[in-house]
């Protein structure tokens, strides 16, 4: 079965420190893979995905399909950054149709 | 991107009582919207899509005579939790599906607590 892992549920770093959320998937077929976040009192929104290969808000992504992995990065982390990040996948046969990870929240202090 | 309204924001109601969340596309005409239910601390589950003009497709091990969902029109899909029971408090979220690929857009949830 399907199934999107993030093994962190908590992630506290310091102002400027690296981060890495780690996201590992597990699909015999062809996802896309994204990252979506919430922040404090707000709606869950797109934070990228890895078929636009894009760097939004100092992160990237990329996808390893050897290690089935997605993981998120941002090298110095900032404390508007604080937020749930949830790592989603849609399979290949129907785009629409989104499975999340338990989602890891990342605490960036000051 | 898509804005989506969803109403109300948090429900408390006794056993046996009936729910209606409203999931409202406000400048997108959605054909498709997604419910999806969120329990504490686990991830975001889909629980059905909402097709506009006709049924539901409900996700394995989802009761389609529990969880009501009409979308009637392009901007408007109802879940409607009937008869609910304390292990149908959880959070509902629903999402626009705006086609071509593109990336979900969600509302802020709604949640459920059952007394």
């Amino acid at each position: 079965a399907q199934r999107v892992t993030q093994p962190e549920k908590l992630l506290s770093v310091f102002k400027g420190a690296p981060v890495e959320l780690k996201c590992n998937y597990s699909y015999s077929g062809s996802p896309e893979l994204f990252w979506y976040v919430q922040y404090s009192r707000q709606r869950l929104q797109l934070l990228l995905r890895h078929i636009s290969r894009e760097s939004i808000k100092g992160f990237t992504a990329d996808l390893n399909k050897g290690e089935t992995s997605f993981h998120l990065k941002k090298p110095f982390a900032q404390e508007e950054d604080s937020a749930m990040y949830y790592c989603a996948l849609t399979l290949s046969y129907n785009t629409d149709k989104l499975i999340f990870g338990t989602g890891t929240r990342l605490q960036v202090f000051p | 991107g898509a804005v989506v309204s969803q109403h109300p924001s948090r429900v408390i109601c006794k056993s046996g009582t009936s729910v209606k969340i409203e999931c409202r596309s406000l400048d997108f005409q959605a054909t498709t919207m997604f419910w999806y239910r969120q329990f504490p601390k686990q991830s975001l589950m889909l629980m059905a899509t909402s097709n506009e003009g006709s049924k539901a497709t409900y996700e394995q091990g989802v009761e389609k005579d529990k969880f009501l969902i009409n979308h009637a029109s392009l901007t408007l899909s109802t879940l409607t939790v009937t008869s609910a029971h304390p292990e149908d408090s959880s959070f509902y979220i629903c999402s626009v599906g705006t086609g071509g690929n593109q990336p979900q857009h969600f509302g802020d949830g709604t949640r459920l607590s059952i007394l």
